[in-house]
C-alpha cells in the first residue's frame, strides 16, 4: 500500500500563480522528499526535509512538514509553463543504523500539475 | 542525466518470455533500486541492493529476480513475463556516504509491454 497520499491528484493553474500540493503519510519518518517527473521520464529530486525540520526553501520551492499531522506540502511560487510535470512525495521510514537510514522510499501516487502560459 | 542508464528503453514481448532489463551507473553509488510505475500510481519498489553482496526484496518482488553483477550494474529479470507486468520500470541509485545520502538518482526508464 502507498505510504504517501497526495492531494490534489491534478492541478491546473495559470503562469505566475502559486501551486500547492499536499502529501499525507501514515507512519513515522526519517525524512520526506519531493520529486518531479516530466512525462514518461525519470524522476528528479527536488528537495528533502528531515523529520526534525518544519520548513525548507529551495529557489521557488517551499516545503513544510507537520509530523504531528503526518503531512507535508510543496509550494511552487510564481509558476512557469516549464513547471508542468507530475510531482511525487516520498517518505523514508526505513530503519536507521549508525546514524544512516536504509534509504528505502515509499512514493505517493503523485499530483499532475499543468501550468498554462 | 546520463549517469544512470537503462537498456532497453522500450521493449515489447510476449507472455511467457524471459526478459532482462539492465541498469548501469557511473556515479559510484553503492545503493541501487528497481521500481515499477503504473498509470495513476506512484513508484513501487521491486528490489534493492545496498552493495554487491546485499540484495533485498521490496514491496512487489513476486515474478521478478535481480542480479548485482558489479557495483555499477544491477539487472532486473522477468523469468516468465505476464501482461500485468506491463509498466514503466525505473532504476535508481543513492550514496549513503554523501551528505544527501537519501536522494535517489533515477534512470530514464524502460517501457515494457507484455502481450
Amino acid at each position: 500500500s502507498q505510504q504517501g497520499e497526495e492531494d490534489p491528484q491534478a492541478l491546473s493553474i495559470q503562469e505566475g500563480e502559486n501551486a500547492t500540493m499536499n502529501c499525507s503519510y501514515k507512519t513515522s519518518i526519517n525524512n520526506l522528499q519531493w520529486y518531479r517527473q516530466n512525462s514518461g521520464r525519470g524522476l528528479v529530486h527536488l528537495i528533502l526535509i528531515r523529520s526534525n525540520e518544519r520548513e525548507k526553501h529551495s529557489g521557488r520551492l517551499r516545503v513544510t512538514l507537520d509530523t504531528s499531522k503526518k503531512s507535508s506540502s510543496l509550494l511552487i511560487t510564481a509558476s512557469r509553463a516549464a513547471d508542468t510535470a507530475s510531482y511525487f512525495c516520498a517518505t523514508d521510514s526505513s530503519s536507521v543504523a549508525g546514524g544512516t537510514s536504509y534509504g528505502k522510499l515509499t512514493f505517493g501516487q503523485g499530483t499532475i500539475l499543468t501550468v498554462h502560459p | 542525466d546520463a549517469d544512470v542508464t537503462q537498456t532497453p528503453r522500450n521493449r515489447i514481448t510476449k507472455t511467457g518470455k524471459r526478459i532482462m532489463l539492465e541498469c548501469s551507473q557511473t556515479k559510484g553509488h553503492d545503493r541501487m533500486y528497481w521500481y515499477r510505475q503504473d498509470p495513476g500510481l506512484g513508484l513501487r519498489l521491486i528490489y534493492y541492493s545496498f552493495d554487491v553482496k546485499d540484495i533485498n526484496k521490496g514491496e512487489i518482488s513476486d515474478g521478478y529476480s535481480v542480479s548485482r553483477q558489479a557495483q555499477a550494474k544491477f539487472s532486473l529479470s522477468l523469468e516468465s513475463a505476464i501482461p500485468n507486468q506491463t509498466a514503466l520500470y525505473f532504476c535508481a541509485t543513492s550514496d549513503p556516504r554523501s551528505s544527501s545520502y537519501n536522494e535517489q538518482f533515477f534512470g530514464p526508464g524502460t517501457r515494457l509491454t507484455v502481450l
